[in-house]
């Protein structure tokens, strides 16, 4: 079945430091999610990327989805304190026989210090 | 407001106790679904519902049960809870599915079987 990998599991940065986490899936995707979830919260949408090499952007955080819409990114610019949680992408498999079922990455925990 | 509404919000039983976490949304959602995390594994699938009456197995269904009588709940049964089930349990719904399936999370259930 499909598989949506997402690196590294575990970030630390100092407060202005960036950050990237990258997400990739063992099927070519319809389109890709991005949540955040606090600690001690629950997963948030942030966005939603559909087309092929699409860039959004969000004030200090940049969503990339690949050419070959197998892989995506996140990149937060000089984190904040405010930007601690986990980073999930969630994909749906293009052309599948499923309903468009969403697969979660395992996440990538961001811890800021400030 | 509109919300996904999850109780219990913490429980502690013990192994073979039945019981329920309940879940309701307010916004007329056509598809629920049930997750639960896990340090490391992210977020997995246990069961899922595209209407009234319309459910069906997720990633992880084994030891759970749900029904859809009414549009608006989904309860999670453990008819037999294991130590294995302990976990942080989510409920999520979302509008429709497909390119649409962008999931309001409620905000969690921590269960722990003894």
């Amino acid at each position: 079945g499909q598989q949506v990998m997402q690196i590294p599991q575990y970030q630390h940065v100092q407060e202005g430091e960036d950050f990237t986490t990258y997400c990739n899936s063992s099927t070519t995707l319809s389109n890709i999610q991005w949540y955040k979830q606090r600690p001690g919260g629950h997963p948030v949408f942030l966005i939603q990327l559909v087309k092929s090499g699409e860039v959004k952007k969000q004030k200090r955080l940049t969503f990339q989805f690949g050419e070959a819409k197998k892989n995506s990114s996140l990149h937060i610019t000089a984190t904040q304190t405010t930007d601690v949680g986990t980073y999930f992408c969630a994909g749906i498999e293009a052309g599948g026989t499923s309903y468009g079922k969403l697969t979660f990455g395992q996440g990538t925990i961001l811890t800021v210090h400030p | 407001e509109a919300q996904v509404t999850q109780n219990p919000r913490y429980l502690i039983t013990v192994t073979g106790k039945k019981l329920t976490v309940t879940c309701s949304q307010n916004m007329n959602h056509e598809y629920m679904s049930w997750y639960r995390q896990d340090p490391g594994l992210g977020l997995r699938q246990i069961y899922y519902s595209m209407n009234v009456e319309v459910t069906d197995k997720g990633d992880v269904p084994e030891g759970y049960k749900v029904s859809r009588k009414e549009k608006r709940n989904f309860p999670l049964i453990l008819e037999s809870p294991s130590p294995n089930q302990t976990s942080l349990y989510f409920c999520a719904s979302s509008l429709s599915t497909g390119v649409a399936n962008v999931l309001t999370f409620g905000a969690g259930s921590r269960l722990t079987v003894l």
